[in-house]
C-alpha cells in the first residue's frame, strides 16, 4: 500500500520556470492537501481539495495553483518560479475532516 | 494568530527517561486532534489520536483535556530513536477541512 505518493522527489529550478509537482493517493481519501515547511518553521497550508471538484486557497497561495485531476490525484503548479519558493513540499490525504491527514515523503525544490 | 500553541523545546533527555509536551490550542469547537511525529526533512507521521478519554499504545499516552484546552503526550522509557519533533494538530472544528498544526516541540533523547 503506497500511501501518499509525490514526484518528483528533488528538483532544481531557474527563476522564471515553471513546473508541476504531482501527488497521488491510493486510499480512496476525498480531501487533499498541500503544505510548505521552511526552516524552522511549521507546515504552511498552501491550497487544499475538500473533495474532488473543488479546490480553495490556504494560508499562501500567491504564486502557485492547483489541479484536482480526479479522486487520486491533487498537482501543484508554479507558473513562474521564484527563489522565495525554496521550501520542501508536501501532499497529504485525509478521509474527512475529523479524520487525521498522511502525507507524502515531499519535493525538495530549489530555485535559483 | 496562532491557534495551537508548543514549546519548541528542545526537551534533552536521557535514555529510559519519561519526558512530557503539552500543547495548547484555542477554538474550543476543535473535534479531533493528533500527534504526529517528524524527522529532520522528513514528512510527519501520525503518532497517535488523541481521545477524551485518554489513550495509550505502548510507551506513549496521549490526554485531552478540553475545560482547558490542552493535549498532552508522555512518553516512558526514552529510546534514542525516539528523537524528533512532535507535531500537536487540532481540526475539525465547524465542520473545517483544514486542521491546525503546532510548530513542534523537539526531543532530543541522548545515551
Amino acid at each position: 500500500n503506497a500511501g501518499v505518493t509525490q514526484t518528483p522527489k528533488f528538483q532544481v529550478l531557474k527563476t522564471g520556470q515553471s513546473m508541476t509537482l504531482q501527488c497521488a493517493q491510493d486510499m480512496n481519501h476525498n480531501s487533499m492537501y498541500w503544505y510548505r515547511q521552511d526552516p524552522g518553521m511549521g507546515l504552511r497550508l498552501i491550497y487544499y481539495s475538500a473533495s474532488e471538484g473543488t479546490t480553495d486557497k490556504g494560508e499562501v497561495p500567491n504564486g502557485y495553483n492547483v489541479s484536482r485531476l480526479n479522486k487520486r490525484e491533487f498537482s501543484l503548479r508554479l507558473e513562474s518560479a521564484a527563489p522565495s519558493q525554496t521550501s520542501v513540499y508536501f501532499c497529504a490525504s485525509s478521509g474527512g475532516e475529523t479524520k487525521p491527514q498522511h502525507f507524502g515523503d515531499g519535493t525538495r525544490l530549489s530555485i535559483l | 494568530r496562532k491557534e495551537v500553541e508548543q514549546d519548541p523545546g528542545p526537551f534533552n533527555v536521557p535514555e529510559g527517561a519519561t519526558v512530557a509536551f503539552n500543547c495548547t490550542y484555542s477554538n474550543s469547537a476543535s473535534q479531533s486532534f493528533f500527534w504526529y511525529r517528524q524527522d529532520c526533512r522528513k514528512e510527519p507521521k501520525l503518532l497517535m489520536s488523541v481521545y477524551s478519554s485518554g489513550n495509550e499504545d505502548g510507551r506513549f499516552t496521549a490526554q485531552l483535556n478540553r475545560a482547558s484546552q490542552y493535549i498532552s503526550l508522555l512518553i516512558r522509557d526514552s529510546k534514542l530513536s525516539d528523537s524528533a519533533t512532535y507535531l500537536c494538530v487540532a481540526g475539525g472544528a465547524g465542520g473545517s477541512y483544514i486542521p491546525t498544526f503546532g510548530r513542534g516541540t523537539s526531543l532530543i533523547v541522548h545515551p
